[in-house]
This record gives C-alpha cells, sequence and structure tokens, in this order.
C-alpha cells in the first residue's frame, strides 16, 4: 500500500523559477526519502531526511519535514531544464528494509 | 558507484507464458527488491529479499515469485503471465539488513508488455 502521497501531480514552471513538491504520508516513520526518475530509467536517491530533523539542504536541494503534520516538502531553487523529472517520496515500511512510495510529481521545466 | 542491471529493456511475451526477470548488482548489498511501476500508481512492491534464499512478500505478490540463490542475483518470475501484468518492472538493491536508512539502487527497469 502507499505510504506517501505527493503533491501536485504535475508541475510546469520556467527555468530560473523554484519548484516546490509536497508529500503527505500516514503512519508514523523513521525516515523519509526523495528520488528522482527521469523518463524510461531508473529512481536515483536524492536526500534522506530523518524523522528527528526539520530540514536537510544539498546543492539546490532543501528538503523540510513536519512530523506534527506528517509532511515534508522538496524545494528545488533555480531550475533548470534539466531538472525535468518526475520526483517521489519514500517512507520506511514495515518491515524496515523496505520502503513505501508514492505517486510521483512529474516537473517540467521550460527553457 | 553501485550498479544494478536488468536483463532486458524491453520485452513482449505471451500470455500463459513463464517468464524471467533478472537483476544483478555489483556492490554485496544485501537488500534486494522488485517494483512494478503504472501510472497514476507509482511503485508497487512484489518481492524483497534481505539474504540469499531469503523472500519476503510486498504488497503485490500474486502472480508473482521470486528466486535468491546468490547474494548478488535477484530472480522475479511470472509463473502464467496474463494481460494485466503489463508494466514496467524496476529492481532495486540497498546495504544493510535491518537498517531502514540506507538508499535504495535502482536498475534502469525492464518494459514489459504481455500479449
Amino acid at each position: 500500500s502507499q505510504q506517501g502521497e505527493e503533491d501536485p501531480q504535475a508541475l510546469s514552471i520556467q527555468e530560473g523559477e523554484n519548484a516546490t513538491m509536497n508529500c503527505s504520508y500516514k503512519t508514523s516513520i523513521n525516515n523519509l526519502q526523495w528520488y528522482r526518475q527521469n523518463s524510461g530509467r531508473g529512481l536515483v536517491h536524492l536526500i534522506l531526511i530523518r524523522s528527528n530533523e526539520r530540514e536537510k539542504h544539498s546543492g539546490r536541494l532543501r528538503v523540510t519535514l513536519d512530523t506534527s503534520k506528517k509532511s515534508s516538502s522538496l524545494l528545488i531553487t533555480a531550475s533548470r531544464a534539466a531538472d525535468t523529472a518526475s520526483y517521489f517520496c519514500a517512507t520506511d515500511g514495515k518491515n524496515n528494509n523496505d520502503m513505501r512510495f508514492g505517486a510521483g510529481t512529474r516537473l517540467t521545466v521550460k527553457p | 558507484d553501485v550498479k544494478v542491471t536488468q536483463s532486458s529493456r524491453y520485452l513482449v511475451k505471451r500470455t500463459g507464458e513463464k517468464v524471467f526477470l533478472e537483476c544483478v548488482q555489483d556492490m554485496d548489498h544485501e537488500n534486494m527488491f522488485w517494483y512494478r511501476q503504472d501510472p497514476g500508481l507509482g511503485l508497487r512492491l512484489i518481492y524483497f529479499s534481505y539474504d540469499v534464499k531469503m523472500k519476503e512478500k510486498g504488497d503485490i505478490p500474486e502472480g508473482y515469485s521470486v528466486s535468491r540463490e546468490k547474494k548478488e542475483r535477484f530472480s522475479l518470475i511470472l509463473e502464467s503471465a496474463s494481460t494485466n501484468q503489463t508494466s514496467m518492472y524496476l529492481c532495486a538493491s540497498s546495504n544493510q539488513r535491518g537498517s531502514y536508512d540506507q538508499p535504495q539502487h535502482f536498475g534502469d527497469g525492464t518494459r514489459l508488455s504481455i500479449l
């Protein structure tokens, strides 16, 4: 069963703008991860945030986590056409070794 | 860099056939996973394994089985393929059994069509 749900389903912006994607989940988590998927390819891990962390940065990526609201956001600053991809959040599952993914946000960055 | 290799990018099979999807990882990872990805549904976990000869059911195991005879190889088997198993199949691996904070490394997927 899906744990995370991303919002919006699709997002279209101009190059240079910021892109914000949100993820909501239902049960308590140990960590939340964000992945990126280019068309026709596998997923690539972007960033992990633990339940005791509120914010994390990696280059142009900023992730926040609000465990009281069971939500996370991924911000991509100064977007580029190469950021066009689908973005997924994933939360740790029942067995600790597995994760549950949402349906993703499709981001299009227009040059 | 971790490399997860899936044996086929595209595969076309017929209803009722037994289908094998192969996945190999080169980083001595303990955990391996099979997902299917369908539009609007995201990734759904079919089976995973945290050790050789071990397997655990995911959310949608019906109609599938798996085999892990060697640590680096995890095979997904469609016992009798049906059209509703047409999908993109993704294999992934991660390190450290029992650890929940390891990223998963994915192959590029196999797009399987069942006619």
